[in-house]
């Protein structure tokens, strides 16, 4: 079955510095990558999805990379805010959409003010 | 947004006690699932259900038990709660095969 890796499992950055979180995935075939921000006593709200059809999507401060070749993907959080910090996870799924996921492990993101 | 609600919020019982976690979501969505989040942030797919009468167990053994009758209503049962079963249970629902799963807000359960 699919494996994810998620690194770092934290991060600290400074206010205005950028986030990087990786993750790499065993199954060729998977072709749907969802990330997921999860806050202090809330579930995982999805934050931006990228199709293997497609290299790079940006949502404002956020973007999501993926390399096919390489299985890996990664989220990219730019000019970082106190409220960025939580829990990210990413996932992945081989039908196209989130039917069935496997998670990365998470990443704890610390923004220090 | 989805909307998935969860209840309770939190849960403090002892041990022995039978419990049931609520998890409904009001968009029709076929698909539900439940996860069991230790304290390390990851999460492990307990069950999962395609629909009315389907249920299915997932890749972490559980000794829980989940029934769908409704459509809306995805329950999850301790028959007997033992301190092991102390964590956050998140339950998610999918709605089409263009999307992803969306998430309630979980319970936390403390078994004494």
């Amino acid at each position: 079955g699919e494996n994810v890796e998620q690194h770092p499992s934290t991060l600290s950055v400074q206010e205005g510095d950028s986030a990087v979180i990786k993750c790499t995935y065993s199954d060729s075939a998977s072709n749907y990558f969802p990330w997921y921000k999860q806050e202090l006593g809330k579930g995982p709200q999805l934050i931006i999805d990228i199709r293997s059809n497609v290299g790079e999507k940006k949502d404002q401060r956020i973007a999501v990379t993926l390399n096919k070749t390489a299985k890996h993907f990664s989220l990219h959080i730019t000019e970082t805010q106190p409220e960025d910090s939580a829990v990210y996870f990413c996932a992945a799924s081989t039908n196209n959409a989130g039917n069935m996921l496997t998670f990365g492990g998470g990443t704890r993101l610390m923004v220090k003010p | 947004e989805a909307d998935i609600y969860q209840t309770p919020r939190y849960l403090v019982i002892g041990t022995g006690k039978k419990i049931t976690l609520e998890c409904s979501q009001t968009m029709g969505h076929d698909k539900m699932y439940w996860y069991q989040q230790d304290p390390g942030m990851e999460l492990h797919l307990i069950h999962y259900s395609y629909g009315v009468n389907s249920t299915e167990k997932g890749d972490l053994s559980s000794e829980s038990t989940v029934s769908r009758i409704r459509t809306e209503h995805f329950p999850l049962t301790l028959e007997s709660a033992r301190p092991s079963h102390t964590s956050q249970y998140l339950c998610a629902s999918y709605r089409d095969l263009s999307d992803t799963q969306y998430f309630g807000p979980g319970t936390r359960l403390t078994v004494l």
